[in-house]
């Protein structure tokens, strides 16, 4: 059973790109989570999606980022205008259907330095 | 959720338990203590987690005081590539409350040959 997927697992872009970071979970789960790293500092929730909804959108700022979660296909983290203190690790998480309460899966994160 | 509060840093020596203290004064009675790890570069790594009886699985134990005010993580026999940052964190059990996990300073662990 294949663990969680990310990818590109390291991407470069110049101040004002767009940088999509793409998560494909562990099969059979529903449930996907981002969060940011970034560099020396701690890991931070910014959204918790299932598919075609977004459950928790607390922790994304307000402006340039996005999140979806389409019925088919990964889950993507929407970055536009990209700027440099966007540069960090953004992690993945998943876990399984239902209204249980199941420990999250972490993906090896993507790497995205902004220059 | 409850906050934590864990020691910034600690050294083990290999081969031996290493023993990782979390507070967690605040803590209410439907919330579950949860162990994460982060190795270097690498995402986080599910360890453990409970409630109020101590718990053991493959890779550690967790024992949790009696008022659940704190906990202790176990590692039995530490190896080298347990060096890593420990996350204790606690989690409201409902699932309305949303799944977030919220991951304070955590405890940077150097495992010593």
């Amino acid at each position: 059973n294949a663990g969680v997927m990310q990818n590109p697992r390291h991407l470069v872009r110049r101040r004002g790109q767009e940088a999509r970071l793409r998560c494909s979970p562990m099969k059979g789960h529903s449930h996907v989570y981002w969060y940011r790293q970034l560099p020396e500092e701690g890991l931070k929730f910014m959204v918790y999606l299932q598919k075609e909804n977004i459950i928790d959108e607390s922790g994304m700022p307000k402006e340039r980022f996005s999140a979806e979660f389409p019925k088919e296909g990964p889950s993507i983290l929407r970055i536009q205008q990209v700027v440099r203190g966007d540069s960090a690790a953004y992690f993945c998480a998943s876990s399984p259907p239902g209204q249980g309460y199941y420990e999250q899966y972490f993906g090896p994160g993507t790497r995205l330095t902004v220059t | 959720d409850a906050k934590t509060t864990q020691p910034t840093s600690m050294d083990c020596a290999e081969g031996r338990a290493a023993n990782l203290p979390c507070n967690h004064s605040t803590i209410s009675g439907n919330e579950y203590v949860y162990w994460y790890r982060q190795i270097h570069s690498q995402g986080p790594q599910y360890i453990i987690h409970g409630l109020k009886n101590n718990e053991t699985n493959e890779m550690a134990s967790l024992i949790i005081t009696e008022d659940r005010k704190s906990s202790t993580l176990i590692l039995p026999h530490a190896t080298l590539r347990d060096t890593a940052v420990y996350y204790c964190i606690v989690r409201v059990a409902q699932w309305a409350a949303g799944n977030k996990l919220t991951f304070g300073g955590g405890t940077r662990v150097l495992v010593k040959p």
